[in-house]
């Protein structure tokens, strides 16, 4: 079956525009996960849904960035004005849940979206 | 989460085992050892996970020792398409299923 897609694959942008990047996840999935992984860097995890609601914010780095998901399916990440800071690939991720509602920590993940602002 | 210690790189003959340790000795009883593994320019992969049983997949094998203080990854022929950054994370005692990436062993297999 498709697995977890991401768009755009690449986007160039200015300092101070915003951005939209957005995630597919696999159908069915209730869990899902934004990483950022800057250049030369770890990844690093940024928001957890679970269906449409984000228990688990606590690895967005600003108030400049915020998601949401729709339908318990396609999640957005938006950044306002941003820096060159920002410049990393942004992963999404989303998984099952087992018994008892926790999500696994078998995710797939999607191939990205490279994000380099000028 | 527990925190764990790899080696941040391998060389592994085409063809032979590759055996990638990490250490995790902090970790807690209903915590997991997940390995993941992230080839160039693409986002990671799930390889496979255990808690204090040994595991083998179709990828790869994983032991873990009686003490669940340590591991090891096992690819048992590696090919130059297993050149990647392989992760173990320790996971399990959150609600969140959120993974923490460490550093990684960046594998290189070589002809």
């Amino acid at each position: 079956g498709a697995g977890v897609s991401q768009s755009p694959s690449n986007k160039v942008t200015e300092k101070g525009k915003d951005v939209e990047l957005r995630c597919d996840p696999i159908s069915g999935h209730t869990a899902l996960y934004w990483y950022r992984q800057s250049l030369g860097q770890g990844l690093e995890f940024l928001i957890y849904f679970q269906g449409n609601s984000a228990p688990d914010k606590s690895g967005l780095p600003s108030d400049r960035f915020s998601a949401e998901r729709t339908g318990g399916s396609v999640s957005t990440l938006t950044i306002q004005r941003t820096q060159q800071e920002d410049s990393a690939v942004y992963l999404c991720a989303s998984s099952l849940e087992v018994a008892g509602g926790r999500p696994q920590e078998t995710q797939y993940f999607g191939p990205g979206t490279r994000l380099l602002v000028l | 989460d527990a925190k764990t210690t790899q080696p941040p790189s391998m060389d592994c003959a085409e063809g032979r085992a590759a055996n990638l340790p990490c250490n995790h000795s902090t970790i807690s009883g209903n915590e997991y050892v997940y390995w993941y593994r992230q080839i160039h320019s693409q986002g990671p992969q799930y390889i496979i996970h255990g808690l204090k049983n040994n595991e083998t997949n179709e990828m790869a094998s994983l032991i873990i020792t009686e003490d669940r203080k340590s591991s090891t990854l096992i690819l048992p022929h590696a090919t130059l398409r297993d050149t990647a950054v392989y992760y173990c994370i320790v996971s399990g005692s959150s609600n969140t299923g959120k993974l923490i990436f460490g550093q990684g062993t960046t594998l290189q297999v070589k002809p």
